[in-house]
Parts: C-alpha cells; sequence; structure tokens
C-alpha cells in the first residue's frame, strides 16, 4: 500500500492555472476510473473537489478540473485564487480493495 | 446537512486501547459506506478502514490489520473504531467520512486527536 506520488508543492500567481499530478500503477490509478481529489486547509477537514477522475461536486467551482492518462492523475486549477492555496490530496481505489492517498501538495498562491 | 461528528480521542498508552465514535446526521445513514481516515501531525492523509452500509464488508489498511476493528450500529447512527495495542505512530487526527461505494468520500467529520504517549 504505497502512497501515491505527487509534488511537494506547487506554486501560481492569482489568475495563472497550475496542475498537480498523481502517480500510481496499473493496481490503483491505472486500473480504475476511481480517483479523486481534496482540499484541506490548515486545521480543517478535507474537501471533496473532484470524483471519479474528472467528475466536480456540485457547489465546486468549474474551475477545478481532473483527468487521467495511464497511471498518472493529474488536477487542475485554472484562475488561481487566494482562496485556493491549501494542501490537496489524490485517493484511489486500489486491487488490493483498499484506498491509497497520495502524499499530498502544498498549493502557494504567489 | 450531513453533519459527522467523532469523539472519543484523547492520551492513551502505548500498548493501550482506545474506542472511537462517529455521530451522523441529516443523512440516511444505513444506505452509506463509510470509512476512518487519519492524519499525524504534519502528515497526509491515511485511509484506514472502511465498512459497508450493512456492516457485511470490511477492510483495513495493512498498518492497523489485526489491532483496530471498525464496526457501526445502523440503528444509533454511529460509526465506530475500536484500537487496541495502539503504537506512537498511531498517534494522529482521525477522521470519519461517508463513503460512495467504491468511488469517493463526500462529506468529512472535524476529526478527533488520539495521542499515544508514555
Amino acid at each position: 500500500q504505497s502512497a501515491l506520488t505527487q509534488p511537494a508543492s506547487v506554486s501560481g500567481s492569482p489568475g495563472q492555472s497550475i496542475t498537480i499530478s498523481c502517480t500510481g500503477t496499473n493496481s490503483d490509478v491505472g486500473g480504475y476510473n476511481y480517483v479523486s481529489w481534496y482540499q484541506q486547509h490548515p486545521g480543517k477537514a478535507p474537501k471533496l473537489m473532484i470524483y471519479d477522475v474528472t467528475d466536480r461536486p456540485s457547489g465546486v467551482s468549474n474551475r477545478f478540473s481532473g483527468s487521467k492518462s495511464g497511471n498518472t492523475a493529474s488536477l487542475t486549477i485554472s484562475g488561481l485564487q487566494a482562496e485556493d492555496e491549501a494542501d490537496y490530496y489524490c485517493r484511489s481505489y486500489t486491487t488490493s480493495s483498499t484506498w491509497v492517498f497520495g502524499g499530498g501538495t502544498k498549493l502557494t498562491v504567489l | 446537512e450531513v453533519q459527522l461528528v467523532e469523539s472519543g480521542g484523547g492520551l492513551v498508552q502505548p500498548g493501550g486501547s482506545l474506542r472511537l465514535s462517529c455521530a451522523a446526521s441529516g443523512l440516511t445513514f444505513s444506505s452509506y459506506s463509510m470509512n476512518w481516515v487519519r492524519q499525524a501531525p504534519g502528515k497526509g492523509l491515511e485511509w484506514v478502514s472502511h465498512i459497508s452500509s450493512r456492516g457485511s464488508t470490511i477492510y483495513y489498511a495493512d498498518s492497523v490489520k489485526g489491532r483496530f476493528t471498525i464496526s457501526r450500529d445502523n440503528a444509533k447512527n454511529s460509526l465506530y473504531l475500536q484500537m487496541n495495542s495502539l503504537r506512537a505512530e498511531d498517534t494522529a487526527v482521525y477522521y470519519c467520512a461517508r463513503g460512495w461505494s467504491l468511488h469517493y468520500c463526500d462529506y468529512w467529520g472535524q476529526g478527533t486527536l488520539v495521542t499515544v504517549s508514555s
């Protein structure tokens, strides 16, 4: 149950777009379209931002989008805003009937 | 409005036990799978355990298998995590989260802190 691989940090200026990658294996990210993304502000509970690779829950800004190619999923945030500064985690179902999170990415809005 | 409220955290000595609870409201609790997810201080999220809506299917992370037991009482709209043989590395904020089948966790509680230390 190794954690999915995410960059430790990314940054961007307001209005720009950034992409966070999440790399796994054929046994998790590549094997299922059950990748979800979570936003977590300091001291707060995680919030679901993207599910099933590309779908957005009601109430989440359309500036957030997801995609997947092979064993790598990606979260893109366009039109960066100061409130987007947070930690982001990907999560995937696995062939072992377990779930695995990425190590997390700290997004800094410059 | 869906609300999940965890309780039962605290300070426990290594080797000790603790039982966490998660009280659910604003949802038909018996229709949903539930999960426990933890986060060590300054670290990332770690999935801990999953239980199906009726409690018939249960999964655990390798790190807690054999030590932790997940359960639920649908009549009381409550989820539980019995934690035995606790280790320092179990120190974390424990979140309960509503699951949507295998897909994702859409509602999360605010968490309860478990500290394992002598």
